[in-house]
């Protein structure tokens, strides 16, 4: 069981640019979310799948992120122009989906927009 | 508002000794309580849970106590070892909707224990 992998582990970009965060979830599992991490705010949840469908993207903070799950096997979160206060580390998590299952979560990708 | 408050940023024990986190929640609907632990740039990965059914789940060194009425749990860890130093995340669900996909988190608490 390789986990959830996570890509890139660390991006710097300038403010303005497109910025695309990949995630490959345990295979078998059918839900997928992404939280957010930041001092001030903590683990927030941005947006969840269950079998490849968006569930929930209340958290999303707006329009300039967007999040797809094209297969069971990958997701991406893009963030489209980037602006400093996006800078955070970005967790992607999967689990099976049933009631006790917990979260399996991705090392993370910290995310610096200069 | 945060739903779910660990009052604490840090907590430093000593080897060997009892470490005992906690955490408040304000929402009555929340069934589903969990504990994860962190290590420095890797994720969170899951360490003990317990429903609203119960007050108290054990499992090794690590027990989980849930007090409905006051909205608080606590995990404790006996003995503390070295290596359970890390940040610990309490979070919480409300599961009857069958879906644990708002999970909330606390900030999380720096456990420091030490040799």
């Amino acid at each position: 069981d390789a986990g959830v992998i996570q890509s890139p582990r660390h991006e710097v970009t300038e403010m303005g640019q497109e910025v695309t965060l990949r995630c490959k979830p345990i295979s078998g599992h059918n839900s997928l979310f992404w939280y957010r991490q930041t001092m001030m705010r903590g683990l927030e949840l941005l947006i969840y799948f269950n079998n490849n469908v968006p569930i929930d993207d209340s958290g999303m903070p707006e329009d300039r992120f967007s999040a797809k799950m094209p297969n069971a096997s990958f997701s991406t979160l893009k963030i489209q122009p980037s602006e400093p206060r996006d800078s955070a580390v970005y967790f992607c998590a999967s689990s099976s989906g049933t009631g006790n299952s917990p979260l399996h979560f991705g090392n993370g990708t910290r995310l610096t927009v200069t | 508002d945060q739903q779910v408050k660990q009052n604490s940023p840090s907590l430093s024990v000593q080897e060997g000794r009892i470490s005992i986190l906690n955490c408040d929640y304000t929402n009555s609907m929340f069934d589903y309580f969990l504990w994860y632990k962190k290590y420095p740039a890797e994720g969170p990965t899951f360490l003990i849970s317990i429903s609203s059914i119960k007050d108290k789940n054990e499992d090794g060194r690590f027990t989980v106590f849930l007090n409905k009425s006051a909205k608080h749990l606590s995990l404790h860890i006996v003995p503390s070892q070295p290596g359970d130093s890390a940040v610990y995340f309490c979070a919480a669900s409300a599961r009857h909707g069958g879906s644990q996909g708002n999970l909330i988190f606390g900030k999380g608490t720096k456990l420091s224990v030490k040799p």
